[in-house]
């Protein structure tokens, strides 16, 4: 079984700064992919970040990072120089490669709110 | 990336009736999801839509309540049959893409249905 946590249901961050939603999680795949989405009041789910489970290097796309230390069990999101948009609910996922098939199990997610 | 749409983006049902939402992808694809989101919740996978044969549902979802359809591979329907209020959720259509970041799963933009 898989396991996504989230301990952060709230958050908040004044613009321009850089911010860090934690992800900790639990499975017994050798295998495995970690996502993290983004999701405003609009409801609609926004692909932002993936990393393998044997990928080397910290996985990052423009403003996001996401900083993956394996013995951990942790997959924290980093957002750099916030903006207002960045005002949604953030979700960490992850999906086995081997055994968990292709089914991705979600966190509770993390509300953040970006102040002026 | 993968552009999904669906139909209708959002509708109020009463109770006892039935609500068929349609999930359309600009490419075709292999793996097709569909997920809801309770009010204030995480998403709960429901069924993986397989093309040519019958979705394989997750436990506590079942056909009757949820019957899929997948003709080709890029479409796909949710109906959600006779609805009472605790089926007021958000319903979202994933699909899987392989590419230059394999695994990658995207969301389509949701369907907001309240029952009355």
């Amino acid at each position: 079984a898989q396991k996504i946590t989230q301990t952060q249901p709230g958050m908040f961050v004044q613009e321009k700064e850089a911010v860090t939603l934690d992800c900790t999680y639990d499975t017994s795949d050798q295998s495995y992919g970690l996502f993290w989405y983004k999701q405003p009041s609009s409801g609609e789910m926004i692909f932002l970040i993936y990393q393998g489970s044997y990928d080397e290097q910290n996985a990052t796309e423009g403003r996001y990072s996401l900083n993956f230390q394996k013995a951990r069990k942790s997959a924290n999101l980093v957002i750099s120089a916030s903006q207002l948009g960045d005002s949604a609910m953030y979700f960490c996922a992850m999906r086995g490669i081997t055994g968990g098939g292709n089914k991705l199990t979600f966190g509770t997610g993390t509300q953040l709110k970006v102040e002026l | 990336s993968a552009v999904i749409s669906q139909k209708p983006s959002r509708d109020i049902c009463q109770r006892g009736t039935s609500l068929t939402i349609q999930c359309q992808v600009d490419s075709q694809v292999t793996m097709m999801f569909w997920y809801r989101q309770q009010p204030g919740q995480s998403l709960t996978l429901i069924a993986t839509a397989n093309q040519g044969s019958e979705a394989t549902y997750e436990s506590g979802f079942v056909i009757d309540k949820f019957p899929i359809s997948r003709p080709n591979l890029t479409f796909s329907t949710l109906t959600v049959s006779n609805m009472s209020p605790e089926d007021s959720s958000i319903y979202l259509c994933s699909v899987e893409t392989t590419g230059t970041e394999l695994y990658e799963q995207y969301f389509g933009p949701g369907t907001r249905l309240t029952v009355t």
